[in-house]
């Protein structure tokens, strides 16, 4: 199976700006969570959609929003680009099973300017 | 609220030693999942090994084992004859609500 993939894995913008993350899980799952990383904050959870519902969402402003499509892929959106979102955007597949592990994509390094 | 603590930023480990990182947990909930990921320099987020909390036996997959004691919430993961591969940041993580809540991290590095 193909892992999870996200595009575009570099992008740089200016402050003000608005940009748009693709994340298209592995096959047959159908929940899809977001991640920022950055040196300060570390690792905090955005949000993960199921079957194109969010079930839950991390204690992020509005400029932050993301949806899911009927196929599981995702998309995330941040407007306004601030410097403080230059970061690591990390898309995770959640499978089946017990332990429901989430599996990741390689991100999306957002350099904000 | 969960929380996950990583109390060693950096750990060397000689090739072919073994190495144990530390990593503790704070939850009421009853029932929980604890992870840990490796991420090399490219960023990429690769999965370990599992514990559910009701695991009666410690989980182990290939050269990676947990060490797993729930009554002092502890979660360390002991990696056996280090390679040079090896050399990357480890995270703990536990889920809840569908969200992984991370720890800080530990960077390791293998020295030859």
């Amino acid at each position: 199976k193909a892992g999870v993939t996200q595009t575009p894995r570099y992008l740089i913008k200016t402050r003000g700006q608005q940009v748009t993350l693709s994340c298209s899980p592995i096959s047959g799952h159908r929940s899809v969570s977001w991640y920022q990383q950055t040196p300060g904050q570390g690792l905090q959870f955005l949000f993960e959609y199921f079957s194109e519902t969010q079930r839950n969402k991390g204690n992020f402003p509005g400029r932050f929003s993301g949806r899911q499509f009927s196929n599981s892929r995702s998309e995330m959106n941040v407007s306004t680009l601030e410097l403080g979102d230059s970061a690591l955007y990390l898309c995770a597949s959640t499978g089946s099973g017990i332990a429901e592990t989430q599996y990741f994509g390689p991100g999306t390094r957002l350099l904000v300017l | 609220a969960q929380k996950i603590t990583q109390t060693q930023p950096g750990m060397f480990v000689q090739e072919k030693e073994a190495v144990t990182l530390d990593c503790t947990y704070d939850t009421s909930d009853p029932s929980y999942g604890l992870f840990w990921y490796k991420q090399p320099s490219s960023g990429e987020m690769i999965f370990l090994i599992y514990q559910g909390s009701y695991d009666q036996q410690n989980a182990t997959e290939g050269r990676y084992s947990l060490n797993f004691q729930k009554a002092r919430k502890s979660a360390n993961l002991v990696i056996s004859a280090s390679q040079l591969g090896d050399s990357a940041m480890y995270f703990c993580a536990m889920r809840r609500s569908y969200q992984l809540t991370f720890g800080k991290g530990t960077k390791l590095s293998v020295i030859p």
